[in-house]
């Protein structure tokens, strides 16, 4: 119930190209879902998160997908740069009642220049 | 510059050592977490702590013991009944321990058990 499953495990995506990474959750409690963004050697960093009252948020080249009824939220990186190559984790929590944050298993990302 | 400092970066230990990694933040927030991130399996919480002299076990807690004695410091301490020690050890710290606000992390402590 406290799952998040984060799919593809890694990703290659040309420069100049569409990245999507996809989670799925089980826990319709669920009310906020961030994605971290980790470079080699680095901790995780907060890249972009969305609450369920929108079904997507836009940030730059970075957007989430939210839909609720399938409970699947998704991270879109379009102009792929071979400096978002990195780890990307997404993640959820239910902010009433401060449930810890489950974190997806996270994605490789390879950008090729 | 504020942030959370993580040491050592690197460890090596031999098997039935207890070690300590160390992890200080200049944030000013309460809330302070140990994860374990370990290939394929994402970020799993092993303690945390939302107030001074108060701390709560996450996931993973076995074989694991932190402290909060003071607000800018949540050492964690690996110790020998942990049976697969060999991670990359994450520290974070928020503004409060409601997980639906940010988490900052520091660069992380890798352990390596001979």
């Amino acid at each position: 119930q406290q799952q998040v499953k984060q799919s593809p495990q890694s990703l290659i995506v040309q420069k100049g190209g569409i990245s999507i990474i996809n989670c799925a959750y089980e826990n319709t409690a669920f009310d906020y879902f961030p994605w971290y963004q980790q470079f080699p050697g680095k901790g995780p960093a907060l890249l972009i998160a969305i609450r369920p009252d929108v079904s997507e948020k836009k940030e730059g080249r970075f957007t989430i997908s939210f839909n609720k009824s399938a409970k699947q939220f998704s991270l879109h990186i379009m102009d792929s740069q071979p400096g978002d190559s990195a780890t990307y984790f997404c993640a959820a929590s239910m902010i009433q009642g401060a449930q810890k944050l489950v974190f997806g298993q996270g994605t490789r990302l390879t950008i090729n220049p | 510059d504020g942030g959370i400092t993580q040491s050592p970066k690197y460890l090596f230990r031999k098997e039935g050592q207890n070690v300590t990694l160390s992890c200080e933040q200049n944030l000013n927030h309460d809330a302070m977490y140990w994860y374990r991130q370990d290939p394929g399996q994402g970020l799993r919480l092993i303690y945390y702590s939302q107030i001074v002299n108060d701390f709560q076990k996450g996931d993973i807690a076995e074989g694991y013991s932190v402290s909060r004695e003071k607000k800018e410091s949540f050492p964690l301490t690996v110790t020998s009944a942990q049976k697969n020690p060999t991670a990359f050890y994450l520290c974070a710290s928020s503004t409060s321990g409601r997980f639906g606000g940010e988490l900052f992390f520091g660069e992380g402590s890798r352990l390596t058990v001979l």
